[in-house]
């Protein structure tokens, strides 16, 4: 079954420092996709990445840059030069088995940027 | 081109009313889910819809929930006899019929019963 591990349930920084949230999934299947959503203090989700899972290429926008590595089923999301505005709960997320459409969802991890 | 609409934003429901939980999609979108997202925790899927046809509702609690998403209009979830444990954010993401997963999340309705 596909499962989605973010151990991290609360992280706190200072202004300026990184900060890399972990994601560990669990799939059988071939092919899927993995995302990664902010949900800020006003509630909303908001999407950051979507890659799919032929694509192991590291993908950097901005202060904010993912590491995919297939062989430890991992998709990392670095934040560089964190800022208070980073401060939210972040999700991973994975496409469910092949022929459905919903998404599993990790835990969410909460980051604190303190200035 | 409006994001997915949730309406109401907050709704608040004694134990034992209904609560009514609306979704209008993305122009374009054809499919429509629902997750729920309980305090403290991540989302968890409840219910993938097309155009009058419920495609997966693998995720819906068996009793006192339903969804719709008709020809015409919102989809619709509807909780009937609300308990507190009902209390949570709902979700309504939508995508378009060539890329599923080409999600676009609503802001959410929070419920809370008192």
């Amino acid at each position: 079954a596909q499962k989605v591990t973010q151990a991290q349930t609360e992280i706190s920084v200072v202004e300026k420092e990184d900060v890399t949230l972990d994601c560990v999934y669990e799939t059988r299947d071939t092919t899927y996709y993995l995302f990664w959503y902010k949900q800020p203090p006003s509630g909303e989700l908001v999407f950051l990445i979507r890659r799919n899972s032929f694509d192991e290429q590291n993908e950097i926008s901005g202060r904010y840059s993912w590491n995919f590595q297939k062989s430890t089923s991992s998709f990392n999301f670095t934040i560089t030069a964190s800022q208070v505005v980073d401060s939210a709960v972040y999700f991973c997320a994975l496409t469910g088995s092949y022929n459905t459409d919903k998404l599993i969802f990790g835990t969410g991890t909460r980051l604190q940027v303190f200035p | 081109n409006a994001g997915v609409m949730q309406n109401p934003r907050h709704l608040v429901r004694r134990r034992g009313q209904e609560a009514r939980l609306r979704c209008s999609p993305m122009k374009g979108h054809s499919h429509v889910y629902w997750y729920r997202q309980l305090p403290e925790e991540g989302l968890k899927f409840m219910v993938y819809l097309q155009k009058e046809n419920i495609i997966d509702e693998s995720g819906m609690p068996k009793e006192r929930f339903s969804a719709e998403f008709p020809k015409e209009g919102p989809s619709i979830l509807r909780i009937q006899q609300v308990v507190r444990g009902d209390s949570a954010a709902y979700f309504c993401a939508s995508s378009p019929p060539q890329d599923s997963y080409g999600y676009t999340f609503g802001s959410g309705t929070r419920l809370t019963v008192v």
